[in-house]
């Protein structure tokens, strides 16, 4: 099992590029997420999926969109990137009954 | 809103100190986890504790959930360091079907030869 797994691992953007980050898991789980972490400020939610077919916004939706493409992946895009989306992007898929959390390996992205 | 706070924010100790990090919030929650993420990686489940007072152990590391479910600890006995990291504890919000973790800011914990 590969568990969650995230491209790309780096990406350097310029003011005003998009792109979509991807990510898949193979546990069969119903829930993922996506989260920026930033220093000082911790894991935010950006957006959440509970299920196939369902999104919903987290704390830090502003500039965002995903997809929930099928029950094992989830992506992210950032439609016109900005400066302050500089972060590391975290994917990560739940178990159902103890809300535990796996998390991907990340995407570092520095936007210019 | 629920809030944890971690503290310390950061920690450095020499291989073999015991530590204790602490995890506190005025909100209940129905359960908390334990997650380490080393650099450059994912944070990574250590434990899950769902009932007020219970105590997991995990080798040298001790979880401890508050008899409320408002705080939690970690204490590691003779650190080494492998267990350098950050430490970051998360409750569980059971309502309805969203299942999402209110996250704390972390403990940095660097353990020197």
């Amino acid at each position: 099992n590969a568990g969650v797994t995230q491209t790309p691992k780096f990406q350097v953007l310029k003011t005003g590029q998009s792109m979509t980050l991807q990510c898949a898991q193979d546990m069969n789980h119903n829930s993922m997420y996506w989260y920026r972490q930033d220093p000082g400020m911790g894991l935010r939610l950006i957006y959440y999926s509970a299920s196939e077919g369902t999104t919903d916004k987290g704390e830090v939706p502003n500039g965002y969109n995903v997809s929930r493409l099928n029950k094992r992946e989830f992506s992210l895009r950032l439609e016109s990137a900005a400066p302050s989306q500089t972060s590391v992007y975290f994917c990560a898929s739940r178990t159902s009954g103890r809300n535990e959390q796996f998390f991907g390996p990340g995407t570092r992205l520095t936007v210019l | 809103t629920q809030l944890l706070e971690q503290s310390p924010q950061f920690l450095s100790i020499q291989e073999g100190e015991n530590l204790t990090v602490y995890c506190n919030s005025s909100s209940v929650f129905s359960s908390l986890q334990w997650y380490r993420q080393e650099p450059g990686e994912g944070p990574v489940l250590l434990v899950t504790v769902v009932t007020g007072g219970e105590v997991k152990k995990l080798k040298r590391l001790t979880f401890q959930f508050g008899d409320a479910r408002k705080d939690s600890s970690l204490h590691i006995t003779a650190a080494q360091p492998g267990d350098t990291g950050l430490y970051l504890c998360a409750g569980g919000d059971n309502a309805g079907n969203n299942r999402k973790l209110i996250w704390g800011l972390g403990t940095s914990l660097a353990v020197n030869p």
